[in-house]
């Protein structure tokens, strides 16, 4: 089975530009997550899906970032216009069980780097 | 605010050792830990994970160890292998009922043969 996949795995943009990272959660998982980790901090909650309806969406830094999840399927992330603090890795999770408890999988993240 | 930090950044062991990786809490109300591992390009993979019910749990190699009076968790590493060579992160459910992690800044295990 397929795990939590992210494209693109890397993206190089110009301040100012757009980007939308795309996360595949595993088959059946209703709960997906992003998470992101900008150079030299911990890794931080930006905000959780139960399907299609955001349940938390308190850790997104500001309203140049925008997630989605139509259909409850897969979600995108754009940031619009990009600064160079976006930069760096921006992870995607997902579970089965909404409960703390049950195995969160996180994809191998999207690196973007803003110049 | 709160948050979870590591007191090692860098962690070197050599083949067959035991690994003790440490983290310290500082929200008293959280009431689940895990510890992730993530391989260089690789996402954060769960490792154990421990409530604070417990104060101990044992996996395969692994052992969490939680002290809720000094606020400390703990993962230890047997035998370790260059398998093991990996950043290390605590992680620590803030409140409610779904993952919203806070994690630390992780610690780089390196095992050499």
């Amino acid at each position: 089975e397929a795990g939590v996949t992210q494209f693109p795995s890397h993206s190089v943009i110009e301040k100012g530009q757009t980007v939308t990272l795309r996360c595949d959660p595993i088959s059946g998982h209703d709960n997906l997550y992003w998470y992101r980790r900008v150079m030299g901090k911990e890794i931080k909650f930006l905000l959780h899906f139960v399907k299609e309806s955001k349940q938390d969406e308190s850790g997104m830094p500001n309203n140049r970032f925008l997630a989605e999840r139509t259909g409850g399927t897969y979600s995108t992330l754009k940031v619009q216009p990009a600064e160079l603090e976006d930069s760096g890795v921006y992870f995607c999770a997902s579970s089965q069980l909404y409960l703390a408890g049950g195995e969160l999988f996180f994809g191998e993240g999207s690196r973007l780097t803003v110049l | 605010g709160e948050s979870v930090g590591l007191h090692l950044p860098t962690l070197s062991v050599q083949e067959g050792d035991n690994s003790i990786i440490n983290c310290a809490y500082s929200n008293s109300a959280s009431d689940y830990f895990i510890w992730y591992k993530q391989e260089s390009g690789k996402g954060p993979q769960f490792i154990i994970d421990i409530r604070s019910n417990m104060d101990k749990r044992q996996g395969q190699r692994v052992t969490v160890l939680l002290n809720k009076t000094v606020k400390h968790l703990s993962l230890q590493i047997a035998a370790t292998q260059p398998g093991d060579s990996a950043v290390y992160f605590c992680a620590e459910n803030s409140g409610g009922s779904n993952y919203k992690l806070t994690f630390g800044k992780g610690t780089l295990l390196t095992v050499n043969p």
